[in-house]
């Protein structure tokens, strides 16, 4: 079966200090895999996607860079953090765009 | 631009009665809805999914509606129990690879 991790569950950064999450997929070859984030009472926006390995496509645009360096493997990251970059944020995978799966996310506030 | 949007923010409904969360969008290139459950600090998990070639999908209490002309969603969870409360998402995908989602219904089942 098909599984997703994501790591860290939680972390604080100060203002200014690099991000680097980490998201596998296991059980699945060439998955979709995307980016999303949750800020405080808002819904999800999607962040960054990927068709495949190298491949990156950017919806937003932000203090944020992704890279998909094997098959099954995504990371976002910055070089410089920024108060509004607080948030949840999610690692999904998917199949042609049917069912999106989702990691357990990753809780960032940066102070 | 919120393609997919979820106009109620919150919903109460006390236990044994019907639920029902509504979604809209606007891009007609849409053809897979899809709705999500959420609790807090943790990933979405899939519950429900409708192609547009449907006007109907029911799984167990959960029942989506499509409307194509309306461009709305529905999703029914008949009875409500209180471990439905959650914050409920709806998405959309069309030809590309991306879903979008609404920004949530949190729903709170009162026993």
């Amino acid at each position: 079966s098909q599984t997703i991790h994501q790591w860290p569950a939680t972390l604080v950064q100060p203002v200014g200090s690099p991000l680097s999450l980490e998201c596998t997929v296991e059980g699945t070859s060439n998955p979709n895999l995307y980016w999303y984030r949750q800020a405080a009472g808002r819904g999800l926006q999607l962040l960054f996607y990927s068709v495949g390995i190298g491949q990156i496509s950017s919806e937003v645009p932000q203090n944020l860079s992704a890279s998909r360096p094997q098959d099954r493997q995504f990371i976002l990251s910055s070089k410089k953090l920024l108060l509004s970059d607080s948030g949840f944020y999610l690692c999904a995978w998917s199949v042609k765009s049917v069912e999106a799966f989702f990691g357990q996310g990753t809780r960032l506030t940066v102070v | 631009d919120q393609q997919v949007k979820q106009n109620s923010p919150s919903l109460s409904v006390q236990e044994g009665r019907i639920s029902i969360l509504n979604c809209d969008y606007t891009n007609s290139m849409f053809d897979y809805f899809l709705w999500y459950k959420k609790y807090p600090a943790e990933g979405p998990t899939f519950l429900i999914s409708i192609s547009s070639i449907k006007d109907k999908n029911e799984d167990g209490r959960f029942t989506v509606f499509l409307n194509k002309s309306a461009k709305h969603l529905s999703l029914h969870i008949v009875p409500s129990q209180p471990g439905d409360s959650a914050v409920y998402f709806c998405a959309a995908s069309g030809t590309g690879n991306q879903f979008y989602f609404g920004t949530g219904t949190s729903l709170t089942v009162i026993p």
